[in-house]
């Protein structure tokens, strides 16, 4: 079953421009993780942010959690070409499974 | 050492073989999962392991039989599978289960059946 949902689906943008990514979820849970998949390989975990979170920096990163609405957004700053790949929110729910929405396929035009 | 390691890294059967996916994790990680992603979708949670017992199944077909031999690794056994069951296999390994942390992946075994 699918915990999570992403949108945009895909999305285009310039060299050095934002990309913020958004995520919504169904059941409680423990925390909110973001991966980034290059094409065919394995995921790369970027940040998580814990239930009791609302906001979280890591680099270029900025995740935010909303539990009331059960939402979750990316931004991924000053955007380079090397960002380019797809992009998963995982829901780990208190049944300890991480469960993955359906992902945002980020393209970066240099 | 944080790598999962996944071997092969391509395989093709029959729908009459017998093969074995096998990975391999050495950051001393209790909780172990298999994963199963098709193309253009998000990774499915299969199995986990968690100190070596199973201890989620996501009503996976039989012909899917997991195996955990010790806590460094975990192998899935395949046999009799279908056509649709080629996709590309995520072997993941975290601290512990329950509130853990990050998953780490390793890069996958491609699996294609014909």
């Amino acid at each position: 079953s699918q915990q999570g949902e992403e949108d945009p689906q895909a999305l285009s943008i310039q060299e050095g421009e934002n990309a913020t990514m958004n995520c919504s979820y169904k059941t409680s849970i423990n925390n909110l993780q973001w991966y980034r998949q290059n094409s065919g390989r394995g995921l790369v975990h970027l940040i998580l942010i814990r239930s009791n979170e609302r906001e979280k920096h890591s680099g270029r990163l900025r995740v935010t959690l909303d539990t009331s609405k059960k939402s979750s957004s990316l931004l991924i700053t000053a955007s380079r070409a090397a960002d380019t790949a797809s992009y998963f929110c995982a829901a780990e729910t208190s049944y300890d499974k991480v469960i993955f929405g359906p992902g945002t396929s980020l393209s970066v035009i240099p | 050492d944080t790598e999962v390691t996944q071997t092969p890294k391509h395989l093709v059967m029959g729908m009459t073989n017998k093969k074995s996916l096998k990975c391999e994790q050495h950051m001393g990680h209790r909780a172990m999962y298999w994963y199963k992603q098709k193309a253009k979708k998000p990774p499915e949670l299969m199995f986990v392991y968690s100190y070596e017992k199973l201890s989620i199944n996501e009503s996976v077909p039989s012909r899917f039989s997991p195996e955990c031999p010790n806590s460094s690794l975990l192998n899935l056994h395949l046999h009799a599978l279908q056509p649709e069951d080629s996709a590309l296999y995520l072997c993941a390994s975290s601290l512990v289960t329950g509130s853990t942390g990050e998953l780490f992946f390793g890069e996958g075994s491609r699996l294609t059946v014909l």
